[in-house]
């Protein structure tokens, strides 16, 4: 399967600013998923959005979802130095996804202080 | 969610040996999934773990390389076998945290904290 593309590849901003990071996929979903990895270690499950959901909440975290276009949007508000990590979205596809997730090539955010 | 680990949490091998992977959850789970990320990149899809039956292998990979066993609703195992210096990655196990008829296509992946293999 292809993987989708995120950008920007690499991010830096200053703690208390606003970090936007974008997803493009290219089949039809069931869902969208954001994960968190610090340093090469685990993924964290950030936030799920379905195919038929537009934008979705989860405190500082704000996910934007365009099926036509076939993206996403991750904005994470407020951050903070413990923000610092890659930031990957994974998309389960339709039909016959089987809950599969084909990643996207990630996003390295770094907050400083 | 649920709660996943993964024996070894990492190793360095000597090539043309193999390794094999734990992968345990706290609860039954119908669909285990590995995953391979090698240094830089993202994750890639290597195989379905299948209760009672032959995992299924994503395109590029096959068996013979990866044999894979789920005994269980809570248990699987990944082995890299005759290891090259390409092998070098981190291998993760994830789940989608339900098992039998409460699966629907939207279920959040939990993943492992991962295996960290150097192939010398």
């Amino acid at each position: 399967s292809q993987q989708g593309e995120e950008d920007p590849q690499a991010l830096s901003i200053q703690e208390g600013e606003n970090a936007t990071m974008n997803c493009s996929y290219k089949t039809s979903i069931n869902n969208l998923q954001w994960y968190r990895q610090n340093s090469g270690r685990g993924l964290v499950h950030l936030i799920l959005i379905r195919s038929n959901e537009r934008e979705k909440h989860s405190g500082r975290l704000r996910v934007t979802l365009d099926t036509s276009k076939k993206s996403s949007s991750l904005l994470i508000t407020a951050s903070r130095a413990a923000d610092t990590a890659s930031y990957f979205c994974a998309t389960d596809e339709h039909p016959g996804g089987g809950n599969k997730l084909t990643f996207g090539t990630g996003t390295q955010l770094k907050v400083e202080l | 969610s649920a709660v996943i680990s993964q024996k070894p949490s990492r190793d360095i091998c000597q090539r043309g040996t193999s390794l094999t992977i734990q992968c345990q959850v706290d609860s039954q789970v119908t669909m285990m999934f590995w995953y391979r990320q090698q240094p830089g990149q993202s994750l890639t899809l290597i195989a379905t773990a299948n209760q009672g039956s032959e995992a299924t292998y994503e395109s590029g990979f096959v068996i013979d390389k990866f044999p894979i066993s789920r005994p269980n609703l809570t248990f699987s195992t990944l082995t890299v076998s005759n290891m090259s210096p390409e092998d070098s990655s981190i291998y993760l196990c994830s789940v989608d945290g339900l098992a039998g008829a409460l699966r629907t296509n939207q279920e959040t992946q939990y993943f492992g904290p991962g295996t960290r293999l150097l192939v010398l």
